[in-house]
């Protein structure tokens, strides 16, 4: 069965430093990929998608993930973090209209 | 266009009403999902439809949970006889046609469900 795992359930970085949440998956076949963002009282805004290809994908407000087979992980990274990335971040893994998300990770960002 | 509508924002129930929560899907998607998020929890699948079809309602709850997808109007997610463990936030996604072997999903702001 396929499944989603965070790891981090709580993670704080320093304003400007950089982030890497991490995400595990177990699926039966090349999995298509994604992480959202929630911010608080909000829906799910989609960061960045995985379907093929290059296994280093860019996302929008200057996220990327890689994908790694070898390690079944897609990690979400960001050079700098900016204060309005305090959200929470939520891995998925889904394939033909279904779609299974893990138990997010919370960002907090200090000044 | 608009994205996708889910109205109310916020629901408040005692135990034992019913609770209904409405999605619009994006203009000319054709399938909906229902999820479930409780607090310091993922979001969980609950049902995936299709105008007048339900697909997959592997997720729902065997009691007091339906949903249906109408050929007119928007996606309606009913609860019966509510419970306190019912209160959760309820998100419903959309996605156009399949075409291809994936098609992306579109989340709603949700409905925040609180029981009394």
């Amino acid at each position: 069965a396929q499944s989603v795992t965070q790891p981090d359930i709580h993670i704080t970085v320093s304003e400007g430093a950089s982030l890497e949440l991490r995400c595990n998956y177990s699926y039966g076949a090349t999995p298509y990929l994604f992480w959202y963002v929630q911010s608080p009282g909000q829906g799910l805004q989609l960061l960045l998608k995985y379907f093929s290809g290059d296994t280093l994908v860019q996302g929008i407000k200057g996220f990327e993930a890689e994908f790694k087979r070898s390690q079944s992980s897609f990690n979400l990274r960001k050079p700098s973090v900016h204060w309005s990335d305090a959200a929470e971040y939520f891995c998925a893994v889904g394939q033909n209209n279904d779609m299974r998300f893990g138990a997010g990770t919370r960002l907090t960002v200090k000044p | 266009n608009a994205g996708v509508m889910q109205n109310p924002r916020h629901l408040v129930r005692r135990r034992g009403q019913e609770a209904r929560l409405r999605c619009s899907p994006m203009k000319g998607h054709s399938h909906v999902y229902w999820y479930r998020q409780l607090p310091e929890e993922g979001l969980k699948f609950m049902v995936y439809l299709q105008k007048e079809n339900i697909i997959d309602e592997s997720g729902m709850p065997k009691e007091r949970f339906s949903a249906e997808f109408p050929k007119e109007g928007p996606s309606i997610l009913r609860i019966q006889q509510v419970v306190r463990g019912d209160s959760a936030a309820y998100f419903c996604a959309s996605s156009p046609r399949r075409q291809t072997s994936y098609n992306e999903q579109f989340f709603g702001p949700g409905t925040r469900l609180t029981v009394l």
